[in-house]
């Protein structure tokens, strides 16, 4: 399974960040996982930014959910991000990656990342 | 929501065992599963441990974890460490919603 993603790496202030996550190897159609973006700020930590299942269904995180939108393109096996009214703190690198829903002995749910993509560099600058 | 607290950073000698910890500040560490990452410099990250203890495929058992109640922490082990393994280290588990929660990360060095 391989994860791709591409897109602008510069945006402006107050513009819309907008990426694209093809995958190979696996479709999005699956009913197994999830399709996710993370971030990491030069130096920083990472930040899970939200996931989408292939019922179209998605959870983000509450810090961004405002201004976050993820979405599936079923025919071209791909998903997306965007951000709008992006600012200096949006500048990070980008993951997208596969993330697998568990289920423990006593069936509880858990999630994880398994497969990740090699990330992509956007600065938000004018 | 909880925070999830590690070390920022801890070293080692080659050949010796590390013990890397990641607390959790407000509810049990074991209601919730922890998951280990390791990420090499200039790489992405890739997954070593996920369910509190098992090993991705393909991980070197010298990689082990585990959770502990008492100080509500789980801990990433390596033992017999090698210079391969110096790498950023970041422990994860979820909230209720299901929204991933990261450690702040620990820096590993093998000297």
């Amino acid at each position: 399974v391989q994860l791709e993603e591409s897109g602008p790496g510069l945006v402006k202030p107050s513009q819309t960040l907008s990426l694209t996550c093809t995958v190979s190897g696996d479709s999005v159609r699956s009913l197994t996982h999830y399709w996710t973006w993370i971030r990491q700020p030069a130096g920083k930590g990472l930040e899970w930014i939200g996931r989408i299942y292939t019922s179209g269904n998605t959870n983000y995180n509450p810090s961004l959910k405002s201004r976050v939108t993820i979405s599936l393109d079923r025919s071209n096996n791909r998903f997306s991000l965007i951000l709008t009214s992006a600012t200096a703190a949006d500048t990070a690198v980008y993951y997208c990656a596969r993330e697998a829903e568990g289920t423990d002995r006593s069936g509880d749910y858990y999630y994880y990342v398994d497969v990740w993509g090699n990330g992509t560099t956007v600065t938000v600058s004018s | 929501n909880f925070m999830l607290t590690q070390p920022h950073s801890v070293s080692e000698s080659p050949g010796k065992t590390v013990t890397i910890s990641c607390t959790r500040n407000s509810g049990s560490i074991a209601s919730d599963h922890v998951q280990w990452y390791q990420q090499r410099p200039g790489s992405s990250p890739t997954t070593v441990i996920y369910e509190d203890n098992q090993r991705l495929s393909g991980v070197p058992d010298r990689f082990s974890a585990s959770i502990d109640t008492s100080s509500n922490s789980a801990s990433l082990t390596i033992s017999g460490l090698k210079t391969e393994d110096e790498a950023d280290y970041y422990c994860q588990s979820y909230d209720r919603s299901s929204s991933l929660i990261f450690g702040g990360g620990t820096k590993l060095t093998v000297l």
